[in-house]
């Protein structure tokens, strides 16, 4: 079975710092990971993903995470934030072998202050 | 572009009313999905359908029904609506069929609904 928890609901930066955001996983199989991102009012839009290539992943808008099989963690990161990034942000796990649907983590706010 | 469209960005409708929310995907792709979102619960899969006629749960279908005809649509259809049917409606496709699991979703812009 697979599931993934968003450890924060919330994180709030200032203009300029970097952002992190952070996602846990669980898995029988290997996974599939990905970020989405949903400004308000849109759909989402993936923002990178990691299929068992290259662990550091690199993303659209100079996002990047990094799957670490050790803490079954794929933490999003970026180091500057703009603010336009401010948006919800969600973290999602699919697995060969397994029911292969996606399953999305509550989702993360980013809130950028000027 | 994939572009993924839904019928209504906004709907009102009334407890016990039947409602369709149509989706359109213009990129032949096989899957296509129906989530709600809810705020604090993230996206939850309603159904989701592999190819022509094929769908399977989710995992919060009670009170949902599905269809798909053609290869390009996909339909949501609530029977008799209720209140706690409330919420954001989004769906996606991706583009191969059953099995394929690192494959991107596309997703269209949602629709609101508000039943009264």
């Amino acid at each position: 079975a697979q599931s993934v928890t968003q450890l924060d609901s919330h994180v709030s930066v200032s203009e300029g710092t970097p952002v992190l955001l952070r996602c846990n996983y669980s898995s029988s199989y290997s996974p599939s990971l990905f970020w989405y991102v949903q400004h308000p009012n849109k759909g989402l839009q993936l923002l990178l993903k990691y299929t068992s290539a290259a662990t550091l992943v690199k993303g659209i808008n100079g996002f990047e995470a990094e799957f670490k099989k050790s803490e079954t963690s794929f933490h999003l990161t970026k180091p500057s934030a703009h603010m336009s990034d401010a948006a919800e942000y969600f973290c999602v796990v699919s697995e060969s072998g397994g029911s292969y649907i996606p399953t999305f983590g509550r989702g993360t706010s980013l809130i950028v202050h000027p | 572009d994939v572009k993924v469209t839904q019928s209504s960005r906004y709907l009102v409708k009334r407890t016990g009313e039947k409602v369709f929310l149509e989706c359109v995907q213009d990129m032949d792709h096989e899957n296509m999905f129906w989530y709600r979102q809810d705020p604090g619960l993230g996206l939850r899969l309603i159904y989701f359908s592999y190819d022509v006629k094929m769908k399977e749960k989710g995992d919060i279908p009670e009170g949902y029904s599905v269809s798909r005809e053609k290869k390009e649509r996909f339909s949501l259809i609530l029977e008799s609506a209720s209140t706690n049917q409330t919420s954001m409606y989004l769906c996606a496709s991706s583009p191969t069929g059953r099995g394929v699991m690192e494959e991107t979703q596309y997703f269209g812009p949602g629709t609101r609904l508000l039943v009264l």
